[in-house]
């Protein structure tokens, strides 16, 4: 059973267009997570949503926007495309209070 | 505001060689720090938390609050040890957790 699990793993698009990345955890957690790894490998965290809640929102563009349907669930909406994002964008997940985060195995973005 | 700096961006050692993966930290409170590693293909996960105090595949890592480091050591490297560490530090009401940029381990034959 995968514990932290993300769709898709590729995406590849056009400048300009608009794409979803889905996260499910089945942990039982109340944290979750979508972290950005650039192609120098730095992870930067970009959200955190506890109980749907949002409790980190970084320095990111508002073309991105999560949204947490439910505790076990945290979507990544991006829009208008752009070359700078493409990355590798990770989910994660924690009990709150812990920095013990599960990982997804990250959802590979290429905007050309 | 929290950071963390690995100032090494790769490190290759021999089998059999002692390595250090040097992680350096700044924080006003009191932080907790972790060691997360990504081998080749698979996910990034957990390898040790200082308040645990437990060596976990052979690596340590002891908190030096005057150095603000929290260094990860192993005496005798191994092949198979060969991947991505990256430091980490939480802390925050938010319990944000920072990466440092990660330093690329090569245990070479």
């Amino acid at each position: 059973d995968t514990a932290v699990s993300q769709t898709p793993k590729y995406l590849v698009t056009q400048m300009g267009n608009d794409k979803s990345i889905k996260c499910e955890q089945n942990l039982g957690h109340d944290t979750m997570y979508w972290y950005k790894q650039d192609s120098k490998k730095f992870l930067k965290i970009m959200f955190s949503y506890n109980n749907k809640e949002l409790i980190i929102n970084e320095t990111v563009p508002n073309r991105f926007s999560p949204k947490s349907p439910d505790k076990a669930h945290l979507n990544l909406h991006i829009n208008s495309l752009e070359l700078g994002d493409s990355a590798v964008y990770f989910c994660a997940s924690s009990q709150r209070y812990t920095g013990e985060l599960f990982f997804g195995e990250g959802s590979r973005l290429t905007v050309l | 505001a929290q950071r963390v700096t690995q100032p090494e961006k790769l490190l290759s050692v021999f089998k059999g060689a002692p390595v250090e993966l040097k992680c350096n930290y700044s924080y006003s409170g009191s932080p907790e720090l972790f060691w997360y590693v990504q081998y080749s293909r698979q996910r990034l996960q957990l390898l040790l938390r200082h308040i645990s105090r437990e060596s976990i595949k052979g690596f340590t890592a002891d908190l030096n609050k005057g150095e603000t480091s929290f260094h990860l050591k192993k005496p005798f490297a191994q092949e198979e040890d060969s991947a991505m560490y990256y430091c980490a530090l939480s802390g925050g009401s938010n319990y944000k957790l920072t990466f440092g940029k990660g330093t690329l381990l090569t245990v070479n034959p």
